[in-house]
Formats: C-alpha cells, sequence, structure tokens
C-alpha cells in the first residue's frame, strides 16, 4: 500500500519554466491537497479538491493551477515559475470531511533560479 | 475564524526527559484535533487524534487529552528518546470544513 505518491522528488527551474507535480493516492480518498512549506512559515494550502471534479483555492493560489485528473490524481502546475515560488511541496489526501486527518506525500522540493 | 496556536521552538531536551508541547485552539463548535510529526527531509505523519471533549489519543508513547474547558490540546511523553526529534504540528478540523488549521509547528531537538 504506497499511500501518497509524489513525484518528482526534487527539481531545480530557471525562472519562467513551467513543470507540473504530480500526485497520487491509493487510499480511495475523496478530498486531496497541495501545501507549500517554507521555513518560518508552517503549511500554506495553495489548493484543494474536495472531490472529484471539484477543486477551489486555498490561501496562497497565485501562480499556481490544479487539475484533478480522476480520483487518484491530482496535479500541481507551475506555469511561469518564480523565484518566490522555490519551496517544499507536500501533496495530501483525506476522507471527506477530513475527521480522519490527512495522508502526507514525502514531498517535493522545488528551486527556482 | 478558528486558529491554532503552538508554543515556539525549538524545545531542547536530554534523552529520557519529560516532553510537554502546548497547543492550544480557537474554535466555534466542536473540532476533531490532531497531532502530526515531521521527521527530517520526510512528510508530514498523523500521530494521534481525539474527536469529542475528554478524548485521550496515543501512540509511540506520545498523548494528548482533548480539553474543552482549557481549549488545549497538549502532547506528551514521559521519556523522549534522540529519535524522537523532529517537528511536531498541532492542527484542528471542524465540521464539513475540508482544510484542517494548523499551528505553526515546534521543532523537538533530543540530546543524547
Amino acid at each position: 500500500n504506497a499511500g501518497v505518491t509524489q513525484t518528482p522528488k526534487f527539481q531545480v527551474l530557471k525562472t519562467g519554466q513551467s513543470m507540473t507535480l504530480q500526485c497520487a493516492q491509493d487510499m480511495n480518498h475523496n478530498s486531496m491537497y497541495w501545501y507549500r512549506q517554507d521555513p518560518g512559515m508552517g503549511l500554506r494550502l495553495i489548493y484543494y479538491s474536495a472531490s472529484e471534479g471539484t477543486t477551489d483555492k486555498g490561501e496562497v493560489p497565485n501562480g499556481y493551477n490544479v487539475s484533478r485528473l480522476n480520483k487518484r490524481e491530482f496535479s500541481l502546475r507551475l506555469e511561469s515559475a518564480a523565484p518566490s515560488q522555490t519551496s517544499v511541496y507536500f501533496c495530501a489526501s483525506g476522507r471527506a470531511p477530513p475527521g480522519g486527518g490527512y495522508t502526507f506525500g514525502s514531498g517535493t522540493r522545488l528551486t527556482v533560479v | 475564524g478558528d486558529s491554532v496556536t503552538q508554543m515556539e521552538g525549538p524545545v531542547t531536551l536530554s534523552e529520557e526527559a519529560f516532553l510537554t508541547i502546548n497547543c492550544t485552539y480557537t474554535a466555534t463548535g466542536y473540532p476533531s484535533l490532531f497531532w502530526y510529526v515531521q521527521y527530517p527531509g520526510e512528510g508530514l505523519q498523523l500521530l494521534l487524534k481525539a474527536t469529542k471533549a475528554d478524548d485521550k489519543g496515543s501512540n509511540k508513547g506520545f498523548e494528548a487529552t482533548y480539553r474543552k474547558e482549557t481549549t488545549s490540546f497538549h502532547l506528551e511523553k514521559g521519556s523522549v528518546q534522540v529519535s524522537d526529534s523532529a517537528v511536531y504540528f498541532c492542527a484542528l478540523s471542524e465540521g464539513s470544513n475540508y482544510q484542517l488549521i494548523w499551528g505553526a509547528g515546534t521543532k523537538l531537538i533530543i540530546k543524547p
């Protein structure tokens, strides 16, 4: 049982480049989430998907887009990367509503130069 | 709105010491409460949870009791080990809200 799988684990981008972070879960969870984690800033929610076919903005959505491809997969896209998007990105999934808590992926460390 | 406040870190203890990490919350209803742990270089893992007042969550020697009268969910462990060094996050969820509300995290350092 893999849980939540994120790819890639590490990425370096040049300013202005685009990329997609992939996330897949095999726990049959309805809700999925993308967070970023910066030193001293804790966890900040970028986007979430309460169920297949729906997505909603979180606290810091600017510069990002998401796609809930199916129940298992939830991708995060940076259309034109900026140095301010250097961060560690975590995907999570949970039952809806999250009374049982979330399961997190191991993260993607992104550096934009 | 709902919020979670944790004690600032880092918290530095010697091995076998008693641990308390304070967490207090504000919520309009009756939230579920969680502690997550993040080991260096890893994602967050659910450590324990409690879903109603006076519930005690426990796991790996850690405990936390849901205290509605003091709106607290303090994390405790009787004897810490070097392997407990990590960042600990307190969080709450309320009703049908799909978003967890997170504390800022407390870094714990255990010295041999």
